[in-house]
């Protein structure tokens, strides 16, 4: 049971907008800390999507973004592709417990 | 080019030690810190904690303190991750990752993941 909580799974078809969210406290999200999110295909090491709640790395397509509101984050990707189909994950700083945190992963199904 | 590179997958006995490694190149090792993610058969990644090569100041998430040890061989650019005695639990991949300033503590640069498997 992570303490950033995200739904298990998203769905959309192609060309749609889809956005995950990512739930924290006051402990994590809400105190600030920066929210990272990645993009992990099947097989595969995970990628960095967005670091810092809404930068993208070079290389990263304009569709994904990142935006912060009190205690949760949400990941947002328009324009649905195949190739999005992927589990996605959000990170953040938790003082609690004095290190960084991940959120449970959403496997995002492309219909 | 910037990269981690991973030692191989292990086949372990339950009680018997391991070391894996993450070997850094491309980039200067000393100046970031060198953090492990643990990913358990079809489950969610864990952030395990964090060594910095150029003192071996380091982190353990508390489900991980005591459990593992990080150290960092700045000499070769290389990070370990190792067990005294595996369990059947310590079954998983495992990543090391670059955390960047410049991405703000995201981890930029991923390792390909060794695979640990202990199995009697």
């Amino acid at each position: 049971q992570s303490v950033l909580t995200q739904p298990p799974s998203v769905s959309g078809a192609p060309g749609q907008r889809v956005t995950i969210s990512c739930t924290g406290s006051s402990s994590n999200i809400g105190a600030g800390y920066d929210v990272h999110w990645y993009q992990q295909l099947p097989g595969t090491a995970p990628k960095l999507l967005i670091y810092g709640n809404s930068n993208r790395p070079s290389g990263v397509p304009d569709r994904f973004s990142g935006f912060n509101s009190g205690t949760s984050a949400s990941l947002a990707i328009t324009g649905l592709q195949a190739e999005d189909e992927a589990d996605y994950y959000c990170q953040s700083y938790d003082s609690s417990l004095s290190g960084s945190v991940f959120g449970g992963g959403t496997k995002l199904t492309v219909l | 080019e910037v990269q981690l590179v991973q030692s191989g997958a292990e086949v372990k006995k339950p009680g018997e030690s391991l070391r894996i490694s993450c070997k850094g190149s491309g980039y200067s090792f000393t100046n970031y810190w060198i953090g492990w993610v643990r990913q358990m058969p079809g489950k969610g990644l864990e952030w395990m904690g964090i060594i910095h090569p150029a003192d071996s100041d380091t982190r353990y998430s508390p489900s991980f303190q005591g459990q593992v040890t990080f150290s960092a061989d700045k000499s070769i650019s290389t990070a370990s991750l190792q067990w005294s005695s595996l369990k059947a639990s310590d079954t998983a991949m495992y990543y090391c990752a670059r955390e960047a300033p410049s991405a703000r503590g995201g981890f930029d640069i991923w390792g390909q993941g060794t695979m640990v498997t202990v199995s009697s």
